[in-house]
């Protein structure tokens, strides 16, 4: 799987929109990109993931580069309960499992 | 619906030890993935269970162990605990072993 480089932490007011970008510049063709996010003391969440084109879903939404070399999550409305590590990952989806690679994810910081 | 349910929550070990962690996959799961998160890092994969069988392993020692059950749960053994080995030691279920990843809040691990 393709590396990922993410910002160590960012700070977001509160009822902002949090951008969290991140970089993947050697992603394959087969390669999606997949954002998970962990609460302290909980277990990593699944948020979104695509694989060339911007998604949406309830919690966040993910545009990706048309070179596809890099992507940012956003958090349209950040609560204090979104203060969380990150995770950008990539991967390949289909028969070759479903592993995930972490790094070292953003540490975001909600502030009122 | 019970999501990924693992026990014990906390233990504490001395080196040379044994220990067994349990995990009971979310409703309709049939794959289970054990991952290991030292303090200030992401998880790192261990290895998955499918059919009973350890389908992939990560880099780990043969000291990590598991185990698969006839009702999709499944166990993670550590033997001759190492300090090293004080972790969050994280389950993860999915449906089939290319579906999406769906976490426990993790059994905390401290070897003394």
């Amino acid at each position: 799987d393709a590396k990922t480089t993410q910002p160590t932490s960012m700070d977001c007011a509160e009822g902002r929109a949090a951008n969290l970008p991140c970089n993947h510049s050697t992603i394959s063709g087969n390669e999606y990109v997949y954002w998970y996010r962990q609460i302290h003391s909980q277990g990593p969440q699944y948020i979104i993931h695509g694989l060339k084109n911007n998604e949406t879903n309830e919690m966040a939404s993910l545009i990706i580069t048309e070179d596809r070399k890099s992507s940012t999550l956003i958090l349209p409305h950040a609560t204090l309960r979104d203060t969380a590590v990150y995770y950008c990952i990539v991967r390949v989806v289909g028969n070759a499992g479903n592993m995930l690679t972490f790094g070292g994810g953003t540490r975001l910081m909600v502030k009122p | 619906d019970a999501g990924v349910t693992q026990s014990p929550t906390h233990l504490i070990k001395t080196r040379g030890q044994q220990v067994t962690l349990r995990c009971s996959p979310k409703s309709g799961h049939d794959t289970v993935s054990w991952y290991q998160q030292a303090l200030g890092q992401g998880p790192q994969f261990i290895f998955q269970y499918y059919e009973e069988e350890e389908r992939q392993r990560g880099n780990f020692p043969d000291r990590f162990s598991g185990h698969q059950f006839p009702n999709y749960s499944s166990e993670l053994n550590v033997n001759a605990l190492l300090l090293g080995d004080s972790a969050l030691y994280l389950c993860a279920s999915s449906l089939v072993v290319t579906g999406e990843l769906f976490f426990g809040e993790g059994s905390r691990l401290t070897v003394l």
